[in-house]
């Protein structure tokens, strides 16, 4: 089945503890990109990437690092969480870029930071 | 500055009937725009899109359409069903920046 896979599904963490998000696509997709949600903001974009070893900022992504070795995964790295990075995220790729097919979108995680 | 946003944060329509969900978005060079649908603790869900070269695109029950005159865009679903409760986002792109951006999102609400 195609898919994005986000792990974990849940995530409780406290201030300063690095973490990492782990995000995995089974459609050969180019372009994946990184999302928070939260309420009232919607859907904001943190880090994306084009292609292997090709990464840029989003709207967001102070407090975040992304890396993109192959492929079909793209992490997301808390180095130092802090409680405003609470929220839920989501991963998400398409085959070609954002404006071509749209995106597939992981299940999401929802971290809490105490 | 760019901006998609969704006319009303709840909509709640009678099982059966038909919905429609507005959205307007600011950026004139937009020429993608995509409907999705986000259940309770999943993740957004394409439903339909559509290009600035069209009008109108109907799938499955649904229906978009855009009047890029006044940059509106909605989306119509017909004989609205229980499963059909979720937030709706509209979102737009522009080829010339290659970046997806998405609107607040409409509760939609489906009284049986």
């Amino acid at each position: 089945e195609a898919q994005v896979t986000q792990n974990p599904r849940y995530l409780i963490t406290v201030t300063g503890k690095k973490l990492t998000v782990t995000c995995s696509q089974n459609m050969n997709h180019e372009y994946m990109s990184w999302y928070r949600q939260d309420p009232g903001l919607g859907l904001r974009q943190i880090y994306y990437s084009m292609n292997v070893e090709v990464t840029d900022k989003g709207d967001v992504p102070e407090g975040y690092k992304v890396s993109r070795k192959e492929k079909r995964n793209f992490p997301l790295i808390l180095e130092s969480p802090s409680p405003n990075q609470t929220s839920l995220y989501f991963c998400a790729s398409s085959l070609y870029g954002a404006v071509i097919y749209g995106y597939t979108f992981g299940s999401g995680t929802r971290l809490t930071v105490v | 500055g760019e901006s998609v946003g969704l006319h009303l944060p709840t909509l709640s329509v009678q099982e059966g009937d038909n919905s429609i969900i507005n959205c307007a978005y600011s950026n004139s060079a937009s020429d993608y725009f995509i409907w999705y649908k986000q259940e309770s603790g999943k993740g957004p869900q394409f439903i339909i899109d559509i290009r600035s070269n069209m009008d109108k695109r109907q799938g499955q029950r649904v229906t978009v359409l855009l009047n890029k005159t006044v940059k509106h865009l909605s989306l119509q679903i017909a004989a609205t069903q229980p499963g059909d409760s979720a937030v709706y986002f509209c979102a737009e792109a522009s080829s010339n920046t290659g970046k997806l951006i998405f609107g607040q999102g409409t509760t939609l609400q489906v009284k049986p």
